[in-house]
């Protein structure tokens, strides 16, 4: 079946502009994360939907950053007034399962890199 | 905060060799520990996982061990491939301050296969 996806695969933006990312996760998945990945590291921790509940956005880095997912699928992470360390690539990863049980695997997307200019 | 520590951040080994990357992880209540395989340009995919009941597990040539005394794990690939350069991710599963869980990743291991 059709796995995660996301768009745009590639986003640039100046400085300032406001960009909005989308998550399409598989059909049926109740949990939905978002991840930034910076060059070179591993996928950092933005915010996770159970359903349409966001229940944690600990890791979003400043409150330019916002997250939805209105009726319990498809996602949209919206970012203001872009900077330049937003660039990165932004991942969104989806499961089955609520992630209250911490066993279930999380199924990615091909992520979106957003460079700022 | 919860942190995921992985060794060799770079790795080459020969054609038909083994490789084994190490992480560490600092939350004792972890129970679930996946390992991605990340190509250049493209999505991390699942390879093996474990969880904390579960002190290895094999498939074909991958294998992970789980230390949870120790709190280390380990990916074991045997009689490597050029196929499998790539960049691999450990994780880890931790406890939010919300009781939900989130991955906690490591920094990642370029692997190299040399032909």
């Amino acid at each position: 079946g059709a796995g995660v996806s996301q768009s745009p695969r590639y986003k640039v933006a100046k400085r300032g502009q406001d960009v909005a990312l989308r998550c399409d996760p598989i059909s049926g998945h109740v949990s939905l994360f978002w991840y930034q990945q910076a060059l070179g590291q591993g996928p950092e921790f933005l915010t996770y939907f159970q359903n349409e509940a966001q229940l944690d956005k600990s890791g979003l880095p400043s409150d330019r950053f916002f997250a939805e997912r209105p009726e319990g699928s498809v996602s949209t992470l919206k970012i203001q007034r872009t900077q330049q360390e937003d660039s990165a690539v932004y991942l969104c990863a989806s499961s089955l399962g609520l992630a209250g049980r911490g066993t279930d695997t999380q199924y990615f997307g091909p992520g979106t890199r957003l460079t700022v200019l | 905060g919860e942190n995921v520590e992985q060794h060799p951040s770079t790795l080459s080994v020969q054609e038909g060799d083994s490789a084994v990357i190490k992480c560490t992880y600092s939350d004792s209540a972890s129970n679930y520990f996946p390992w991605y395989k990340q190509e250049l340009g493209k999505r991390p995919q699942l390879i093996i996982d474990i969880r904390s009941n579960v002190g290895e597990k094999k498939d074909q040539r991958i294998a992970v061990t789980l230390n949870k005394t120790a709190k280390h794990f380990s990916l074991h690939i045997t009689e490597t491939q050029p196929e499998d350069s790539a960049v691999y991710f450990c994780a880890a599963s931790t406890r939010t301050t919300s009781g939900t869980y989130k991955y906690i990743f490591g920094t990642g291991t370029r692997l190299k296969v040399l032909a």
